[in-house]
């Protein structure tokens, strides 16, 4: 079952600049979770969110929770060619801990 | 350093052939979940468990089964290979205690001819 759905799939910019990311989903959640995936690595948590906050903040990110459009962005400021990776969000949708994956957005940050 | 290890990086099997593909943490962690990873598919949910010798199906068990005897040791098992199994997994844990963030391995690689 699909629960997070990113947007892009794609994103390329230039080092300097923002990247934002966005992730819709379907059903309630406890909390919404950002993953970072290096190419061919396992993934490595970012920042999580609860359904009662609307947004936090982890050095260069930045996270909004929307929960009326079911919906959350990852912002990252001053991007670096380390942030290349893929991106994805996470819920656990009330399923007893478990996470729900989206397909991921694939950053490249070129230097 | 937490850490989540998978035993190997990439495996390359025959089809029709068993497969175990073994996972071990060392964070006294609770829950344990098998992950494999395609691309345009994201992250599907093979198998999770919460306690050792308990397992639950996850999205798409068909063709895996589990194991946990020991509560830091959750195996993947593919009974009988086939190339449609020929994916990434990553083997994942957190604990009951946190707010659900999941500590990853490294993933292994498997091609199934």
């Amino acid at each position: 079952s699909q629960q997070g759905e990113e947007d892009p799939q794609a994103l390329s910019i230039q080092e300097g600049e923002n990247a934002t990311m966005n992730c819709s989903y379907k059903t309630s959640i406890n909390n919404l979770q950002w993953y970072r995936q290096n190419s061919g690595r396992g993934l490595v948590h970012l920042i999580l969110i609860r359904s009662n906050e609307r947004e936090k903040h982890s050095g260069r990110l930045r996270v909004t929770l929307d929960t009326s459009k079911k919906s959350s962005s990852l912002l990252i400021t001053a991007s670096r060619a380390a942030d290349t990776a893929s991106y994805f969000c996470a819920t656990d949708a009330h399923q007893g801990g478990k996470l729900i994956f989206g397909q991921g957005t694939e950053l490249s940050v070129k230097p | 350093d937490v850490k989540v290890t998978q035993s190997s990086r990439y495996l390359v099997k025959r089809t029709g052939e068993k497969v175990f593909l073994e996972c071990v943490q060392d964070m006294d962690h609770e829950n344990m979940f098998w992950y494999r990873q395609d691309p345009g598919l994201g992250l599907r949910l093979i198998y999770f468990s919460y306690d050792v010798k308990m397992k639950e199906k996850g999205d798409i068990p068909e063709g895996y089964s589990v194991s946990r005897e020991k509560k830091e040791r959750f195996s993947l098992i593919l009974e009988s290979a086939s190339t449609n199994q020929t994916s990434m997994y990553l083997c994942a844990s957190s604990s009951t205690r946190g707010p659900g963030e999941l500590f990853f391995g490294e993933g292994s690689r498997l091609t199934v001819l």
